[in-house]
């Protein structure tokens, strides 16, 4: 496995269900992003695990939950989801402090999430 | 007022086409300016950063930073299907990076 892996691709579950969201990098990275990429609108960042430290939008509802066990590992655990919370999940790691200054993200290629 | 605008398109193009694509931004702190490609059912992946204003050209590709106007542009020369995806441009700051809300271009053979 190379880059940052991201499973399920695909989620669908009923408002009432408890899932999870997995994302493994193999980079050696110590920082990790959880976004949320909604049609038309821009990347929202949700969650950064960086250096182990846990930073978070304070906009994002309790219903979503992160877990960081380790530098390689992120999950994303959904409770009691909205149908306005279907969108791309899209997990990504990145260097702290940045190499060549860009701070540069990986980004894997997401979990389409569909809540009904 | 947005931090970082972009027009989500979206854009069609013809083959051999030059392609322009555009953001404005806000915040005069934001120091580096890079743009994103991301595919169908892919995640972003970095094309090209910039960190003063002025041009950077890599291939097909060119960068361009206006700082006084807040205003960074992608161009794309000779643009072939294989380009069609959506870019996203990404300001960083010292403490903060914005992303624009994409814009998915399709070019057509």
């Amino acid at each position: 496995e190379t880059g940052v892996t991201q499973t399920p691709r695909h989620l669908v579950m009923g408002m009432t269900n408890k899932k999870s969201l997995k994302c493994e990098q193999h980079l050696g990275h110590n920082a990790m992003y959880w976004y949320k990429q909604s049609a038309k609108k821009p990347l929202e960042l949700m969650f950064v695990y960086s250096l182990e430290e846990r930073v978070e939008n304070n906009s994002v509802p309790s219903r979503f939950s992160p877990e960081c066990p380790n530098s390689s590992h992120l999950f994303l655990h959904l409770h009691t989801l909205q149908p306005e919370d279907s969108a791309l999940y899209l997990c990504a790691s990145s260097q702290v402090p940045p190499v060549a200054n860009t701070g540069e993200l990986f980004f894997g290629e997401g979990s389409r999430l569909t809540v009904l | 007022q947005k931090e970082v605008e972009q027009d989500p398109g979206p854009l069609s193009v013809p083959e051999g086409a030059i392609v322009s694509l555009n953001c404005t931004y806000s915040n005069s702190a934001f120091q580096y300016f890079m743009w994103y490609r991301q595919y169908s059912r892919k995640g972003p992946e970095l094309l090209m950063y910039t960190y003063s204003s002025g041009n950077k050209e890599d291939g097909r590709f060119t960068a361009q930073v206006d700082k006084s106007s807040k205003y960074i542009s992608l161009f794309i020369r000779d643009s072939q299907p294989s380009d069609s995806a959506t870019y996203l441009c990404a300001i960083r700051g010292a403490q903060k990076l914005v992303f624009g809300q994409g814009t998915r271009l399709t070019i057509n053979p």
